[in-house]
């Protein structure tokens, strides 16, 4: 069946360092979302990216969907504390697939 | 993701009992999806249901039911709970928007005994 991977499993930074997390899938998807869940918390939504080769910008993250649209990527630039949490790429449709997320966390 | 709600929001259960587990869309959303995320992993989707009709169904066993009411709130059942079975329950409320961004509630944390 589909699914989908990322890496790496953890990424420790110190604060100001950059971050990014890679998202593959075994098939091509529609769509991919992001979302980012702190610790004790639920999966928040960040993006949703639809398509081929696509480029979005939320203030210190950028994200790419891959011009086959079979990976992304979420890059934080700068990082910050506030920045701490996993990151999981998602996609499939209406039976969306996780991936398994990127911890990370940011030394000050 | 502000507007969805879940009960309860912890539940300790022994094995072989049964649990339902309940979600309150955001206002004028009418699909839910359900996942189930084990501690350290990404959620796993169990359900989803639109407009009252189940519209797709992940790989869980049949223990696993839901159902969707009138007013778009939804229901997880689980019987003859497993150890296995103990995680966090996440429920999505879905937008009707053009790319149909899933906002997740709190989520009700699952402990089999």
């Amino acid at each position: 069946g589909q699914q989908v991977m990322q890496i790496p499993q953890y990424q420790h930074v110190q604060e100001g360092e950059d971050f990014t997390t890679y998202c593959n899938s075994s098939t091509t998807l529609s769509n991919i979302q992001w979302y980012k869940q702190r610790p004790g918390g639920h999966p928040v939504f960040l993006i949703q990216l639809v398509k081929s080769g696509e480029v979005k910008k939320q203030k210190r993250l950028t994200f790419q969907f891959g011009e086959a649209k079979k990976n992304s990527s979420l890059h934080i630039t700068a990082t910050q504390t506030t920045d701490v949490g996993t990151y999981f790429c998602a996609g499939g449709g209406f039976k969306t697939i996780f991936g398994a997320g990127t911890r990370l966390f940011v030394k000050a | 993701d502000a507007g969805v709600t879940q009960s309860p929001t912890h539940l300790i259960k022994t094995r072989g009992q049964q649990v339902t587990l309940r979600c309150s869309p955001i206002s004028g959303h009418k699909s839910v999806s359900w996942y189930q995320q084990v501690l350290g992993q990404g959620p796993q989707f169990i359900f989803q249901y639109y407009e009252k009709e189940e519209r797709g169904r992940g790989n869980f066993p049949d223990r696993f039911s839901a159902r969707q009411f009138p007013n778009y709130s939804s229901e997880l059942n689980v019987n003859a709970l497993l150890l296995g079975d103990s995680a966090l329950y996440l429920c999505a409320s879905i937008s009707t928007g053009t790319y149909n961004e899933q906002f997740f509630g709190p989520g009700t944390r699952l402990t089999v005994l």
